[in-house]
């Protein structure tokens, strides 16, 4: 099975604090995804990778920036956290051409 | 960003019943998949679609990539209440991208 693990579950930080989201999968996969889930929203992408050190802007990158040094490991940082980013965060994985396999989520709560 | 049209936005059912939802697209997808997402958990992937035409069961669900490749459909058969939760499914538009385009999802509630 394949696992994508969230370092963690429930996150609050102050207003201005630099923010790291940690995701790491175990499958080997080329493409990891960062997400955000709002109500009446959706799912919205924020950034993607296709290999280490490669990243492409999603639907709405403002406000985030991203880090893939290794293959299994994508980090979402968000530069200075306004209230605007508290959100549920969701990170994905998949292999080319397959399905994405999704990570439980960090539930981020920004004061 | 884009998303794909997702019917019914809601669903009430006694357990037993069978439930069908659909989504709809203006273009041809490669990719069908549907998630399910349970409250505060991540979706997790229940069936993906490769080719149009493809029909394929997990278990008690099972799932169509329409052949006209823009449209997909999903049936719960025997409704059980752990089928509660939220179901998404969501595309591939081409062959050329790995980012998925999602629908805006059915909830799904049993009562027993």
């Amino acid at each position: 099975d394949v696992k994508v693990t969230q370092s963690s579950r429930y996150l609050v930080k102050r207003t201005g604090e630099k923010v790291f989201l940690e995701c790491v999968q175990d499958m080997d996969h080329e493409n990891m995804f960062w997400y955000r889930q709002d109500p009446g929203l959706g799912l919205r992408l924020i950034y993607f990778s296709y290999d280490v050190k490669m990243k492409e802007k999603g639907d709405i990158p403002e406000g985030y920036s991203v880090s893939r040094e290794k293959k299994e490991r994508f980090s979402l940082i968000l530069e200075s956290a306004s209230t605007n980013q508290t959100s549920m965060y969701l990170c994905a994985s998949s292999r080319p051409p397959g399905a994405q396999h999704f990570g439980d989520g960090t539930r981020l709560s920004i004061l | 960003g884009q998303q794909l049209n997702q019917s019914p936005q809601s669903m009430f059912i006694q357990e037993g019943e069978d439930v069908s939802m659909n989504c709809t697209s203006s273009s041809i997808f490669n990719t069908w998949l549907w998630y399910k997402q349970e409250p505060g958990e991540g979706p997790v992937l229940l069936i993906a679609l490769y080719k149009a035409g493809e029909l394929t069961s997990n278990g008690r669900l099972t799932a169509q990539f329409g052949i006209t490749r823009k449209d997909s459909f999903l049936n719960i058969s025997a409704s059980i209440p752990s089928d509660v939760g939220i179901y998404f499914c969501a595309g591939q538009p081409s062959s050329n991208t790995d980012k998925l385009i999602f629908g805006t999802g059915t909830r799904l509630q049993v009562f027993p």
